[in-house]
């Protein structure tokens, strides 16, 4: 069955380190990968959109990696800040269905 | 602001209530969805509409009747809901992704509702 995974427990990292998130899937040909960030009680924000035919974006502090040989997507955060504590999901479009698959998510908690 | 509204934020109802969810883009997107989001579980979609027409219904049971009357509104009907319905329901707004290749979703703050 199609699965996306996400880690359950939540990262916690001391203020300015780089923090990586993953997102790994199985049996599915995604058309492109989205990150949202999701903060208490409010929907989830749109951060950027990676392409299956390209392997990084960036934007500004933010850097996300696209292997589709590993199904794998990393998200990273540099030189974090207390503000980037929030929940981050991972999104997959498919080209036959036009319907994104959302992930869990998982915690960051970035420390002062 | 991401240019969707949802109201009520909260809402409280018991099983035999009927009660409404309202949700407006002003985005001039042509496609509006329903999500459901349980804790610890992923989005749940529930409806698509593209162009005020439903083109998605997930297997979504008969007590959640959706409601486009244009391409800027979206209603959530509710009625008899159970105990396990009670969840954030989101709505989200997108440029349709067949002509844009994309399906870039703009989220509301969501309705908290709890089903008693």
């Amino acid at each position: 069955s199609q699965k996306i995974e996400q880690n359950s427990e939540a990262l916690n990292i001391q203020e300015g380190k780089t923090a990586t998130l993953t997102c790994n899937y199985t049996n599915y040909s995604p058309a492109y990968l989205q990150w949202y960030r999701q903060d208490p009680g409010r929907g989830p924000v749109f951060l950027l959109l990676i392409r299956e035919n390209e392997k990084e974006k960036r934007k500004e502090r933010l850097k996300v990696t696209f292997d589709t040989t590993l199904k794998q997507s990393l998200f990273h955060i540099t030189a974090s800040q207390p503000a980037d504590s929030a929940t981050y999901l991972c999104a997959l479009l498919m080209d036959s269905s036009y319907k994104l698959i959302f992930g869990s998510g998982t915690r960051l908690l970035v420390r002062p | 602001e991401t240019g969707v509204t949802q109201t009520p934020r909260h809402l409280v109802m018991g099983m035999t209530n009927k009660k409404s969810l309202k949700c407006e883009q002003h985005l001039g997107h042509n496609a509006m969805y329903w999500y459901k989001q349980s804790a610890k579980k992923p989005l749940e979609l529930m409806f698509v509409y593209n162009f005020k027409e439903q083109t998605e219904n997930n297997s979504v049971p008969s007590r959640f009747s959706p409601e486009c009357p244009n391409s800027s509104h979206l209603f959530l009907h509710l009625h008899t809901l159970q105990p396990e319905d009670s969840a954030l329901y989101l709505c989200a707004s997108s440029q349709d992704p067949i002509v844009t290749g994309t399906d870039t979703q703009y989220f509301g703050p969501g309705t908290r509702l709890t089903v008693l």
